[in-house]
């Protein structure tokens, strides 16, 4: 079956430290891969998605990752934290003409001003 | 703008008892998927809409789960005879087109607690 990894379940940050947190999900075929973020109090909401092109995906408030079909990975990367990225992070993929979206269980990520 | 809402935002239900949650999309959305959200987890899908039809029902865990949207706006999940696993936070989100790549706008969700 089809399954979403998220490596770190809880990861603590200091402020202007760089972040990258896992994501490796199981499906052979094309994915549709995204990352979602939820602040604290709020709704879930898009970060970045992939489905075609560059790899390399940029999003809101400085946030990127990188699609690396080999290792069917789609990491998040910020270079720098603020303490106002403290939040739940899910990633989430899709298969290519399938809107059954799998998300992983998530990433807390507290930075300490 | 109006984002998707949903209500109650809580429900305590006793087990046995049938809850009806409600989900309201963004106006004009084709696309509408329920999720459930366990403690510590991530959302699972549990059924997908496009206009009033539903077109995968595949993760709804059991014949006491129903989803309608019979006017292709306004959704409803609903669990009869409730039982305690059935506690969780239940995710509305829709999106405008019914392509695999659209993003989906979630509402905050309703907590269901059953006692």
């Amino acid at each position: 079956a089809q399954s979403v990894s998220q490596h770190n379940h809880h990861v603590i940050l200091s402020e202007a430290a760089s972040l990258e947190l896992g994501c490796n999900y199981s499906y052979g075929g094309t994915v549709n891969l995204f990352w979602y973020v939820q602040y604290p109090g709020q709704h879930l909401q898009l970060l970045l998605k992939y489905f075609s092109g560059d790899p390399l995906v940029k999003g809101i408030k400085g946030f990127e990752a990188e699609f690396i079909k080999s290792k069917f990975s789609f990491n998040l990367r910020k270079p720098s934290v603020q303490w106002s990225d403290t939040a739940e992070y899910f990633c989430a993929v899709n298969p290519y003409n399938n809107n059954d979206m799998r998300f992983g269980a998530g990433t807390r990520l507290t930075v300490k001003p | 703008g109006a984002g998707v809402s949903q209500s109650p935002r809580y429900k305590v239900a006793k087990r046995g008892q049938d809850v009806a949650l409600r989900c309201d999309p963004i106006s004009g959305h084709v696309s509408l998927f329920w999720y459930q959200q366990a403690l510590g987890q991530g959302p699972e899908f549990l059924t997908y809409f496009q206009n009033e039809a539903q077109l995968d029902k595949s993760g709804l865990p059991s014949d006491r789960f129903f989803a309608e949207r019979p006017e292709g706006s306004v959704s409803t999940l609903k669990i009869q005879r409730t039982q305690q696993e059935d506690s969780a936070v239940y995710l509305c989100a829709s999106s405008l087109w019914e392509l695999d790549q659209e993003t989906q706008y979630f509402g905050p969700g309703t907590r269901l607690l059953v006692l």
